[in-house]
């Protein structure tokens, strides 16, 4: 069966400092990954998805990035985090068949907190 | 462009309350549409979903049916309990590699 894993599960960074979140899938091949991002209090924004390795999409520009440097691992960065970077990350992952639906499963999320 | 719009929370009810959430969306084409729910400091959990019209999912004694004529997917439960108290999200799929999500309702179910 398949399982996402996100880590760390928490971390508290100062503003200024960089960051790497990373997220990675088990039990599938090529899968579409996705990371979102959950304000306190908030739905879901989506930040970046990528269809294959290398291949990158942002959804909303900031100081945030994303790399796919393996099929099944999917990495997010910060050259300098900001007060507002601040939220609860979650990875996701789909595999689109002929007749799917793209149904996204998530992983656990990792909750930053930017001080 | 594509939208979800729940009805706002809290969502309070006692437990073996019936439950409905509010759940219509806007969209070009035919989506397919979903129910996530977030347990308290866990990510999110597909609870059901329906890829066409008139087509009810249903998990865990929740279901919903995908009106097309009205644009809703309105999530039901018979009978809470209280280990139902958690955030959900009502969502659209349209193709094109991303999920449209509402703002999320929290529910809290009181024993």
């Amino acid at each position: 069966s398949q399982t996402i894993h996100q880590w760390p599960a928490t971390l508290v960074q100062p503003v200024g400092s960089p960051l790497s979140l990373e997220c990675t899938v088990e039990g599938t091949s090529n899968p579409n990954l996705y990371w979102y991002r959950q304000a306190a209090g908030r739905g879901l924004q989506l930040l970046f998805y990528s269809v294959g390795i290398g291949q990158i999409s942002s959804e909303v520009p900031q100081n945030l990035s994303a790399s796919r440097p393996q099929d099944r691992q999917f990495i997010l960065s910060s050259k300098k985090l900001l007060l507002s970077d601040s939220g609860f990350y979650l990875c996701a992952w789909s595999v689109l068949g002929y007749w799917a639906s793209d149904t996204q499963y998530f992983g656990p999320g990792t909750r930053l907190t930017v001080l | 462009g594509d939208s979800v719009t729940q009805m706002e929370g809290p969502v309070t009810l006692s437990e073996e309350a019936f439950l409905t959430i509010n759940c219509t969306y806007t969209a070009t084409g035919y989506p397919s549409l979903f129910w996530y729910v977030q347990y308290p400091g866990e990510g999110l959990q597909l609870l059901l979903k329906a890829t066409k019209a008139d087509d009810k999912g249903s998990n865990k004694g929740f279901e919903a049916t995908y009106r097309k004529e009205t644009t809703s997917f309105h999530l039901e439960k018979g009978s809470v309990q209280v280990s139902d108290s958690a955030v959900y999200f009502c969502a659209l799929d349209t193709g094109r590699r991303a999920l449209t999500f509402g703002s999320g309702t929290r529910l809290q179910v009181q024993p």
